[in-house]
């Protein structure tokens, strides 16, 4: 089983819809959990921190099951920036040191007007 | 806003040769990796480094991988002997603290090799 699994996509959205991406991961000892973004062959940007009780960032919702080992990206009203690939990322507790990054492949959004 | 810098941003070399990829780091931050992205696959860790000593390392770091932190602002990845399957695009970041904290990325370096 991977690590960090994510429905590659793409998914293809008018401007104002809202979308929602999932995660799941497999270490559920994890301790961190993020989701970056990237565009085409950029680095990746860290759009929001995922916190147990959920936390929001303007128009991006994020929330974490941890029972169930799954995390979710929520964008409203998309604008035509928001394209891009979307990662999703975890610092599982494989050691004690808590440094690596375990990149899902990401999820591809393309809004359109 | 501070930013991680890379250079060189394209680096073509032969197989068989040594490169070095450069990178400084967010200069309050104490903890520096290196990630690398195949072409269409996902970012893989390579190796964490703190207080001049590598913290954690992955799988795919072996023999040939080496990292140095040659002075106060310069972070560096060698790879000794290139072979085809290394290129990637190899990005630098940095953490101001390290375990478990937001970690910023350099615009990445893209290694071809022939």
């Amino acid at each position: 089983r991977k690590e960090v699994e994510q429905d590659p996509g793409p998914f293809n959205v008018p401007e104002g819809a809202t979308v929602a991406f999932n995660c799941t991961y497999s270490n559920s000892a994890s301790q961190s959990f993020f989701w970056y973004r990237q565009d085409c062959r950029k680095e990746p940007k860290l759009l929001m921190s995922v916190y147990s009780s959920g936390n929001e960032d303007g128009r991006f919702t994020a929330q974490l099951n941890r029972a169930s080992q799954y995390i979710s990206l929520l964008i409203r009203d998309s604008k035509l920036s928001d394209s891009a690939t979307y990662l999703c990322v975890v610092i599982p507790l494989a050691n004690q040191a808590g440094t690596a990054l375990i990149f899902g492949k990401g999820t591809t959004l393309s809004v359109s007007s | 806003e501070p930013e991680v810098t890379q250079t060189p941003s394209h680096q073509v070399t032969q197989m068989g040769q040594e490169v070095i990829l450069r990178c400084v780091p967010i200069s309050n931050h104490l903890y520096f990796y290196w990630y690398r992205q195949i072409l269409g696959q996902k970012v893989e860790f390579l190796v964490s480094f703190y207080n001049n000593e590598i913290s954690e390392k992955s799988e795919i770091f072996d023999d040939q991988f080496s990292v140095e932190r040659p002075d106060g602002s310069n972070f560096t990845l060698k790879i000794r002997s290139t072979k085809l399957e290394d290129s990637a695009m190899y990005f630098c970041a940095s953490s101001e603290l390290g375990r478990w904290e937001t970690q910023y990325f350099g615009p990445g370096t893209r290694l071809l090799v022939l």
